[in-house]
């Protein structure tokens, strides 16, 4: 059972860099969330989508911008990266009829020097 | 805003023994959800129990349990006969933005299940 798998598990970026997290889920699940987790300031939500081709803002969604062409992916993107964007990332993914219920990924850490 | 407190960033326990975290919430909403989740060294986030606002019966999970005061606004998990493999983070959640699916956590509490 995959459940939510997220790639790359690490990377390392150089400040101004882009690159893509993605994040795949076969529970064929209508929600799906992106966090990212600091020391010592548990997990916040950057952003977050409710079902294929819609996305939302979250607690922190400055500087990353997502995409959901296809319900089981979810996208979060960094156009130019920042050395406060070193963290470590979270997809999390719900379904329908048990929305407050999510299920995580393993996680992908980040470091932007 | 909805607000999600853990008081104690770490503890540690005897193996066997029971240990109790604690976590306060703030909101306005009368019908909720609350969660703790575990997440090992191996980061992986992992769902220890639920509890639904409406039922006043605590929930229970194997060794894990809840004391939810509701009027309180107070969630504590208590973890009995504690074993080495729930040394973790453990992190209180819950809905927010008036929404039921959007999680705020609390900043942690580290435990250390000593030998």
């Amino acid at each position: 059972n995959a459940g939510v798998t997220q790639t790359p598990k690490f990377r390392v970026l150089k400040t101004g860099q882009s690159m893509t997290l993605l994040c795949a889920q076969d529970m064929n699940h209508e929600y799906m969330y992106w966090y990212r987790q600091d020391p010592g300031m548990g997990l916040r939500l950057i952003h977050y989508s409710v079902g294929e081709g819609t996305t939302a803002k979250g607690e922190v969604p400055d500087g990353y911008n997502v995409s959901r062409l296809k319900k089981q992916n979810f996208l979060l993107g960094l156009e130019s990266a920042a050395p406060s964007q070193t963290s470590v990332y979270f997809c999390a993914s719900s379904y329908l009829g048990q929305k407050n219920i999510q299920y995580f990924g393993a996680g992908t850490r980040l470091s932007v020097l | 805003a909805q607000t999600v407190t853990q008081s104690q960033p770490e503890m540690s326990v005897q193996e066997a023994e029971t240990v109790t975290l604690s976590c306060t919430y703030d909101t306005s909403e009368n019908n909720y959800y609350l969660f703790w989740y575990k997440q090992p060294p191996s980061r992986q986030m992992i769902l220890v129990i639920r509890q639904e606002a409406y039922k006043q019966q605590n929930a229970t999970e194997n060794r894990f349990s809840v004391n939810f005061q509701k009027a309180a606004k107070s969630f504590s998990l208590k973890i009995s006969d504690s074993q080495l493999g729930d040394t973790a983070m453990y992190f209180c959640a819950f809905p927010s933005g008036g929404s039921n699916y959007k999680l705020t956590f609390g900043k942690g509490t580290l435990l250390t299940v000593n030998p």
